[in-house]
């Protein structure tokens, strides 16, 4: 198992240019999330979709948009990119988050640069 | 709302014990996590709480008080492999809020 893949690891970003985070997850969980981490900081939730065809909106979701096709996949959309979104983005996944299934796993994360 | 406190930073020496406490303010509350982050990596998964009391986990222990939105991280036999960040979050739902981290320096 690869667990949960994440590319690009580092991009720089013009102000105003689009790009997607791609994330892949092998474990055939149901929940996925998308964070933000800016230095020193703690992780602060994006965008989460507990199935495919399902999302949700997290803390900080403006600027951003999400789609879940399927199981598998789950990519991040910044459209007109900002230096307010210079971060490193983690994206993970976990199974149902009833009493025996709850640990999130972690994908190396992506770090961008928008200048 | 949602809120939730822990230490900025704390120092400790290799072989002795630490403890890292939590509070938290969660709506729809249903479990305490703490999770392990070295510099420049993913955080890893250390423990989850859900009922009061003390969870066991070799050198790492975790204590949960719900009805005092509380919890501790307790890391014994520390090594300097422990310096790290150290994350709790609260499952509010379908979702984890985390914490801004307490980073531990472990000295030899």
């Amino acid at each position: 198992n690869a667990g949960v893949t994440q590319t690009p690891k580092f991009r720089i970003l013009k102000i105003g240019q689009s790009m997607t985070l791609q994330c892949t997850q092998d474990m055939n969980h149901n929940y996925m999330y998308w964070y933000r981490q800016d230095p020193g900081m703690g992780l602060k939730l994006i965008y989460y979709s507990v199935g495919a065809g399902i999302t949700d909106k997290g803390e900080v979701p403006n600027g951003y948009n999400v789609s879940r096709s399927t199981t598998e996949d789950f990519p991040l959309r910044l459209e007109l990119a900002a230096p307010s979104q210079t971060s490193v983005y983690f994206c993970a996944s976990g199974g149902n988050l009833g009493p025996n299934s709850y640990e999130q796993y972690f994908g190396p994360g992506t770090r961008l640069t928008v200048t | 709302g949602q809120n939730i406190d822990q230490p900025t930073e704390m120092t400790a020496t290799e072989g002795a014990i630490v403890q890292i406490n939590c509070t938290y303010q969660t709506s729809g509350f249903n479990g305490l996590f703490w999770y392990q982050q070295h510099a420049g990596e993913a955080p890893t998964f250390l423990s989850y709480n859900v009922l009061d009391g003390l969870e066991e986990k070799g050198r790492f222990s975790s204590f949960l008080s719900r009805s005092k939105g509380y919890s501790y991280l307790l890391l014994k036999e520390l090594q300097m492999k422990d310096s790290a960040s150290y994350l709790c979050a609260s499952r509010d739902t379908d979702k984890l809020i985390f914490g801004t981290g307490t980073r531990l320096q472990v000295f030899p």
